[in-house]
């Protein structure tokens, strides 16, 4: 079983939608990330989490929101999905240096 | 803020070539780490490097953490097909905010 997973793999919602990206892991890490991938640019971090308790912006957290319901959990939301933030989106987990990736949620925004 | 410079952006070889990719800071780093990242799957931990001038290989791949602690290199030797997909480096910058930094990947493709 994969020790990050990723829910839903892929989304197509419509411009204004909510849409709510899951992550789970089994790694025991309190240490949890999200990322976006666009083409060319790199992974580019939207929040981080390093325990329950805590919740931090990245560097493109603008018309996003994330909560961290356990150790093992960290959700990310758009609350008006729009056009631009239609890309690949990963959360990560770590204990140290070394982060691990899920699989990744290809979403869509018409 | 840091910012990391990987080049090239993207590489066309032939199979059995060996293959050079490089990223490089204005400023410190304490760890590089190097990830490959399958089509449509997430990046997956390579080579870690913790030390100014260590060199560590796994396999056909082969890192090093620059002396200036301000770049770090990839080798991939006699490549193979399976070697297609993007190469990340990404590192934690001298502030330890426990934030990595990402280069923006350099593509390889390999031609049987």
């Amino acid at each position: 079983d994969a020790d990050v997973t990723q829910t839903p793999r892929n989304r197509i919602t419509k411009t204004g939608k909510r849409i709510m990206l899951e992550c789970s892991q089994t790694k025991g890490h309190d240490r949890m990330y999200w990322y976006r991938q666009d083409p060319g640019l790199g992974l580019r971090l939207i929040y981080y989490s390093f325990d329950v308790k805590d919740i931090n912006k990245g560097e493109i957290s603008d018309g996003y929101s994330v909560s961290r319901q356990a150790q093992a959990k960290f959700s990310l939301s758009l609350e008006s999905a729009i056009p631009n933030q239609t890309a690949l989106y990963f959360c990560a987990t770590s204990v140290s240096d070394t982060q691990y990736f899920g699989p990744g949620t290809r979403l869509t925004v018409l | 803020g840091q910012q990391l410079n990987q080049s090239p952006q993207s590489m066309f070889i032939q199979e059995g070539e060996d293959v050079s990719m490089n990223c490089t800071s204005s400023s410190i780093f304490n760890t590089w780490l190097w990830y490959k990242q399958d089509p449509g799957e997430g990046p997956v931990l390579l080579i870690a490097l913790y030390k100014a001038g260590e060199l560590t290989s796994n396999g056909r791949l082969t890192a090093q953490f620059g002396i200036t602690r301000k770049d770090s290199f990839l080798n991939i030797s006699a490549s193979i097909p399976s070697d297609v997909g993007i190469y990340f480096c990404a590192g934690h910058g001298s502030s330890n905010t426990g934030k990595l930094i990402f280069g923006q990947g350099t593509t390889l493709q390999v031609k049987p």
